[in-house]
């Protein structure tokens, strides 16, 4: 019964390849997120749906694409893999009132070798 | 442009401390503050969040305090005991669409 589900948790790849993870949230919630934390442990957004629509969009290169299938869905596919892009990337959902709180799921710790 | 610091970076301290994490912000205009905890190799876990609105919020040995004006935030932890040990996450939520600005964060570590 985990609110803010990802898989895989762990993604281990070459340069070049193209790789998507995947969120799944329980909560009833109509956004969703993707946030990055880098090596400095630093979190900042990628994306953001409300309701299967793009929202937030910071600056990301082109190669990362968002998919929101259904609101409670949010995958995140990425073309071409660099170095750059190991990271830990979590997803994360809010209601879109009240408080707006967020909830995190657990990471997926991308390597790119 | 919206930028969150956390002070300090690491903390050290014997277990029964009483200890204060900092977060100041630039920018005052912020819809609420979350502090988080992370783990590690674990996902974010939300403690306490504090509306614009209100000065404080509490829960169990954790109170956040907001003073929006000047741009801080405070995290107290009575009695600390070694399970707090933990990456402790400050972010605030600024514009229409709920995007949250963290700071590095303050890696704590309360030994026996």
């Amino acid at each position: 019964d985990t609110a803010v589900s990802q898989t895989p948790k762990y993604l281990v790849t070459q340069m070049g390849n193209d790789k998507s993870i995947k969120c799944e949230q329980n909560l009833g919630h109509d956004t969703m997120y993707w946030y990055k934390q880098d090596s400095k442990k630093f979190l900042k957004i990628m994306f953001s749906y409300n309701n299967k629509e793009l929202i937030i969009n910071e600056t990301v290169p082109n190669r990362f694409s968002p998919k929101s299938p259904d609101k409670a869905h949010l995958n995140l596919h990425i073309n071409s893999l660099e170095l750059g892009d190991s990271a830990v990337y979590f997803c994360a959902s809010s209601p879109a009132g009240g408080t707006y709180e967020q909830y995190f799921g657990p990471g997926t710790r991308l390597t790119v070798t | 442009k919206q930028e969150v610091t956390q002070i300090p970076a690491a903390l050290s301290v014997p277990e029964g401390e009483n200890l204060v994490l900092n977060c100041s912000f630039t920018d005052s205009a912020i819809y609420n503050l979350q502090w988080f905890r992370q783990d590690p190799g674990k996902g974010l876990t939300s403690l306490l969040l504090i509306q614009s609105s209100q000065r404080e919020q509490t829960s169990g040995r954790l109170n956040a305090s907001l003073d929006k004006s000047s741009g801080r935030s405070t995290l107290y932890i009575a009695a600390s005991q070694p399970g707090d040990s933990a990456t402790y996450l400050c972010a605030v939520r600024t514009g229409g669409y709920n995007k949250l600005i963290f700071g590095a964060g303050t890696r704590l570590a309360v030994h026996p």
